[in-house]
């Protein structure tokens, strides 16, 4: 079953914040976070492991919530370059394959 | 490394035309997936290979998708015969581990495929 993620599309303006959400029904073992701007392929941007780390990437961090199985992906004072489609791919326990969201379109203007 | 290569970019078909999608993987990856993306269903998994053996293909949507994997630089996934409803993103990615655990998987540019 596709992690829900919320929500579905967000635009902000230049140097405003964002969270993004990604939610499952099952326990997981960790959370992928990728980026993918239009036309090109998804780039990965960090995993989370069990454990309920929080993981930084330039002013992109996120942080995952095993107990109720969630993460989320902050973006601090927003780029223009940050703009895309996000998605988080989930990993449960004895499942070893990743089950990608439905996206959160993120559009950044001046 | 040049990365996760893929062939052809866009493919423009008829209905009822055999397509086949090219995928060269990172060397070194011991594991290559084929994945679709629509904006319906977003990305889904259809199949993947771990030093060449299909491992999972409970993805495949039906008996006219196959893939091969003949040696760890190429894989092809091919359509027989194509639907309109085949119209899609194919991208192929590849990894040092099944879920990417380790650096995340490396997708390639993908595969526009629109069947009329």
């Amino acid at each position: 079953q596709q992690p829900v993620q919320s929500p579905q599309a967000v635009i902000l303006r230049e140097g405003e914040d964002a969270v993004i959400n990604c939610s499952s029904s099952k326990a997981l073992y960790s959370v992928h976070w990728y980026r993918q701007k239009h036309g090109e392929a998804p780039v990965f941007l960090m995993i989370l492991l069990k454990g309920g780390e929080q993981k930084g990437h330039d002013k992109i961090s996120a942080s995952f919530n095993e107990k109720k199985q969630q993460s989320s992906l902050y973006l601090t004072a927003s780029q223009l370059s940050y703009s895309g489609t996000y998605f988080c791919g989930t990993e449960d326990f004895g499942n070893e394959k990743l089950t990608f969201g439905t996206g959160t379109r993120l559009t950044i203007i001046p | 490394d040049a990365g996760v290569i893929q062939s052809p970019r866009h493919e423009v078909t008829e209905m009822g035309q055999e397509v086949t999608l090219r995928c060269k993987p990172i060397s070194g990856h011991d594991y290559l997936f084929w994945y679709r993306q629509t904006m319906m269903r977003g990305l889904e998994l259809l199949i993947y290979f771990n030093n060449n053996v299909p491992i999972d293909d409970s993805g495949m949507p039906e008996d006219r998708f196959s893939a091969k994997m003949p040696n760890a630089s190429f894989s092809t996934l091919k359509i027989q015969p194509s639907e309109p409803r085949d119209s899609a993103v194919y991208f192929c990615a590849s990894s040092q581990h099944p879920t990417g655990r380790l650096y995340g998987y490396t997708f390639g540019s993908g595969t526009r495929l629109t069947v009329v």
